[in-house]
């Protein structure tokens, strides 16, 4: 289940560094993991995703990094903006149902 | 394209009073669909799920329901609404295998 009574980690970084963030997950059955992104008072928006079958995707200034063995996930981000500040989430699903989301991690990028 | 709305954006109610949240989504056949809950600060907490109509699953016993009257409409309720009830609540859907789409959620007070 889901980390609902911890309050969230925060990670600050200086503008134009790279930001990575982390999550373990806890199914090993799970095959499909997304990365989200939330801004305050918004729904989280989709960042990026990638399935069991793989260990690494790129988007554009993101990489998502996958190891099963370990049940790790985390989220690199390229030359980190002040717009990339928000709380970041991973979900695991089994099949793409019953999305479960890691507690999150607070971005704070600094000027 | 697919859209899902949610309603309303912001809900005010005393403690003892019902409540009905109410999301549809269009442009899609049979999503999947999730009712999640947000604590301030905190992380994503899976209330409920849907693969069908009729067909609720529920991850924590607590003091809501979900109903699934329609293939696109998810509605979350409860009769008698608690001070922890409080929170911001997030519809969801997703095809199959494929990421959650989020409303912009509903941010409820219970006073």
């Amino acid at each position: 289940g889901e980390s609902v009574g911890l309050h969230l980690p925060t990670l600050s970084v200086q503008e134009g560094d790279n930001s990575i963030i982390n999550c373990a997950y806890s199914n090993s059955a799970s095959d499909y993991f997304i990365w989200y992104k939330q801004e305050s008072g918004k729904g989280p928006q989709f960042i990026i995703d990638i399935r069991s079958n793989m260990d690494k995707r790129q988007g554009q200034r993101v990489t998502v990094l996958l190891n099963k063995t370990v049940k790790h996930l985390s989220l690199q981000i390229a030359a980190t903006q002040p717009g990339d500040s928000a709380v970041y989430f991973c979900a695991e699903s089994v099949y793409g149902q019953n999305f479960v989301f890691g507690p999150g991690t607070r971005l704070s990028v600094l000027p | 394209s697919q859209t899902i709305h949610q309603w309303p954006a912001t809900l005010v109610q005393p403690v003892g009073s019902p409540l009905s949240l109410e999301c549809t989504v269009e442009g899609t056949s049979n999503p999947n669909l999730y009712w999640y809950r947000q604590a301030a600060g905190r992380g994503l907490q899976l209330l409920f799920y849907s693969v069908g109509i009729g067909q609720i699953s529920s991850e924590v016993p607590q003091n809501l329901s979900a109903s699934r009257p329609q293939d696109r409409q998810f509605i979350l309720s409860s009769k008698k609404l608690l001070l922890s009830d409080s929170g911001f609540y997030l519809c969801a859907w997703s095809g199959r295998g494929e990421e959650a789409f989020f409303g912009q959620g509903t941010r409820l007070t219970v006073v």
